[in-house]
Formats: C-alpha cells, sequence, structure tokens
C-alpha cells in the first residue's frame, strides 16, 4: 500500500522557536496533502488542505501564518509551526491523497506516523 | 454537511469476546466510508473500506464491518479480540461530490480496552 512518512515523530523546543516538520509519499505522487491537529483522548482536527504548486486553504480558525504550509513537490509538504508557544504543542499528522486512474479518487487518505511537539 | 457519530466514546472488552464499535453517518448523497485504528503515538492506518458492491466489508487484523444505508450505519466487528486490538477507532465519511478535494470527516473515535 500508499507509504506516507512523517519526520521528526519527536521534537521538543523553547518557546519562541520554529519547527518544521515534512511529510513524505514514498511510493506515490500526492497532488493533495492534509495536515491535522489531534489533542490528548480526541480526534484530528482538519488544519488545512494543500496542494502542489499552489496555496493551502485553511479551515477556520487556524492561524495561517503561524502554522505555514508549503507543498513545492508531489511528494513532499511541509509544516512550520513559527514562534512556537506551549499551546502549540500537540500530536500532528499529515495525510496524503493519491490521484486516482481517472482523475478522481476514492476518499481513501494515508497517513503519516505523526509527530509529537513539545513546547517548553 | 455530514457528520460522523461514534456513539461509544470508550468500549471496554474481555479477551476472546466480541466486539462491535458503532458508527453513524449522516449525509444526503452518497460516500464512502472507512474504518481507521490508531495506536499509541502513532499515526492512522486504515482497517476497511467501503466504497460499493458488498455491504459486509472484511479489513486487516480479522475485523469486518456492514453497511446499512436504510440505518446510515457503519458498524465495525471482531468476533474474538486480542489485547494488540487495543486502541484507538476512527469511523470516517467521504462524501463523494465528483470534483471535491476535501478531507475525511472522522468521528470522536471510541477507545477499546481488552480486559485480561
Amino acid at each position: 500500500g500508499a507509504v506516507v512518512s512523517q519526520h521528526p515523530s519527536w521534537v521538543i523546543c523553547k518557546s519562541g522557536t520554529s519547527v518544521k516538520i515534512e511529510c513524505r509519499s514514498l511510493d506515490f505522487q500526492a497532488t493533495t496533502m492534509f495536515w491535522y491537529r489531534q489533542f490528548p483522548k480526541q480526534s484530528l482536527m482538519l488544519m488545512a488542505t494543500s496542494n502542489e504548486g499552489s496555496k493551502a486553504t485553511y479551515e477556520q480558525g487556524v492561524e495561517k501564518d503561524k502554522f505555514l504550509i508549503n507543498h513545492a513537490s508531489l511528494t513532499l509538504s511541509t509544516l512550520t509551526v513559527t514562534s512556537a508557544h506551549p499551546e502549540d504543542s500537540s500530536f500532528y499528522i499529515c495525510s496524503a491523497r493519491e490521484a486516482g486512474l481517472a482523475g478522481g479518487t476514492t476518499g481513501e487518505l494515508f497517513f503519516g506516523e505523526g509527530s509529537r511537539l513539545t513546547v517548553l | 454537511a455530514q457528520s460522523v457519530t461514534q456513539l461509544d466514546s470508550q468500549v471496554p472488552v474481555f479477551e476472546e469476546a466480541p466486539v462491535e464499535l458503532r458508527c453513524n453517518y449522516s449525509s444526503s448523497v452518497s460516500v464512502y466510508l472507512f474504518w481507521y485504528v490508531q495506536y499509541p503515538n502513532q499515526g492512522l492506518q486504515l482497517l476497511l473500506k467501503y466504497l460499493s458492491g458488498s455491504t459486509l466489508v472484511k479489513g486487516i487484523n480479522g475485523f469486518e464491518a456492514e453497511f446499512n444505508k436504510s440505518q446510515t450505519s457503519f458498524h465495525l466487528r471482531k468476533p474474538s479480540v486480542h489485547i494488540s486490538d487495543t486502541a484507538e477507532y476512527f469511523c470516517a465519511v467521504f462524501m463523494y461530490s465528483g470534483g471535491g478535494a476535501d478531507g475525511l470527516t472522522f468521528g470522536k473515535g471510541t477507545h477499546l480496552i481488552i480486559q485480561p
């Protein structure tokens, strides 16, 4: 099956610094990637949708200047948490969607392993 | 708008007993349905999916689910659980609009706890 890899798995940083998380589709081209945030014992909250070569679409309430998303190639999307603060500590998960043979989609998403961010 | 309801936030079950995790959805159009499993500190792994055809879908790790259109349900079942099945289970719905690139709508998750 399709594999999505996230890096780093764990990151600890000081308040005020920026952290970049990478999401790669290893064996397929991902024209669309999604970034989620997950709080303890809760479901995934969609943060933004990124399309290769265009600006990301952010969900309501998500600060686009705080969470910078770049999808510069068909296999890589990055999420940068700028000027991180303790309240940004969370589990961030990416997912990717592979385009169907006829340009459609089954809706199935392939998820990365997740990245746990702890801001001190 | 579509929504997904997982009625049970937590389900404790004894090892080797059967289990059913419930999922109901609301949508006025055709949908694709998924069950994902999440182990601690990991991403989501697809258990099974319903796209079309037979309403009984078999997935990995001995899980199966049945799509019931009249009851708008997609309950997940396993006849005999193991300790290793302890995890968070998410039901998800994708509304096929023929051109959208929206993400899935997830339920809030059900924590399956297997007791020895």
